[in-house]
């Protein structure tokens, strides 16, 4: 079983819609959760970074960390065609040095 | 800043050449790290480093070596290339003492023929 599973996609939504990105893990020890943007032929770029439970806020993205349930999510509002690109979730445990990266979800937002 | 660099942007290799993969960051990082990245199976940790002089394997270090002789550079090296080493290479770095906040570097594209 792999330590992050994440929906591939591909997700497809018109101009304004909310967009909501998940991944569900295994390992319990996870506390450190981010998320990455990553452009056609680019690197990641981080987007979002969250500790433990709860929920953060950046303008028109909003992370949730559900431990009890082993789930996380990214929503992004009012999206733009400048949101198209794969977003990769990753995590890692307090005493951890690796990151686990789910394999990306693609999106792409039509105007 | 130019944070983090990755030369070459594009490589091809054959059968058996070894190459360095270069890398490095004016970010004053602790924290270094190598990925691969090949369709379907996400983001894989080859590497890394938490300072000068320390290096560990991550999930798939098999035919790659790291040195970390400065805080700056972290060279990935190839010791002899097989095909299933063609991927993208990632190089990451952050602050922290950890894997935590990330910023990756653009990338070199490898093929192994």
């Amino acid at each position: 079983q792999k330590e992050v599973e994440q929906d591939p996609g591909p997700l497809s939504v018109p101009e304004g819609a909310i967009v909501s990105l998940n991944c569900t893990y295994s390992n319990s020890a996870f506390q450190y959760f981010m998320w990455y943007r990553q452009y056609s032929r680019k690197g990641p770029e981080l987007l979002m970074y969250t500790y433990s439970s709860g929920n953060k806020e950046d303008g028109r993205f909003t992370a949730q960390v559900d431990k009890s349930s082993k789930y996380i999510s990214l929503f992004i509002r009012d999206s733009q065609p400048s949101d198209s690109a794969t977003y990769l979730c990753a995590m890692s445990a307090v005493t951890g040095n690796q990151f686990y990266f789910g394999t990306g979800t693609s999106l792409t937002v039509i105007p | 800043n130019a944070g983090v660099t990755q030369t070459p942007k594009f490589q091809v290799l054959k059968t058996g050449q070894s190459m360095t993969l270069q890398c490095a960051q004016d970010m004053n990082h602790e924290y270094m790290s190598w990925y691969r990245q090949d369709p379907g199976m996400g983001l894989r940790l080859i590497h890394y480093s938490v300072g000068a002089g320390i290096t560990d394997q991550g999930e798939v270090p098999n035919g790659y070596n790291v040195s970390r002789s400065t805080t700056e550079d972290f060279p990935l090296r190839l010791l002899s290339a097989a095909p299933s080493q063609t991927s993208v290479y990632f190089c990451a770095s952050s602050y922290h003492r950890g894997p935590y906040e990330q910023y990756f570097g653009p990338g070199t594209r490898l093929t192994v023929t």
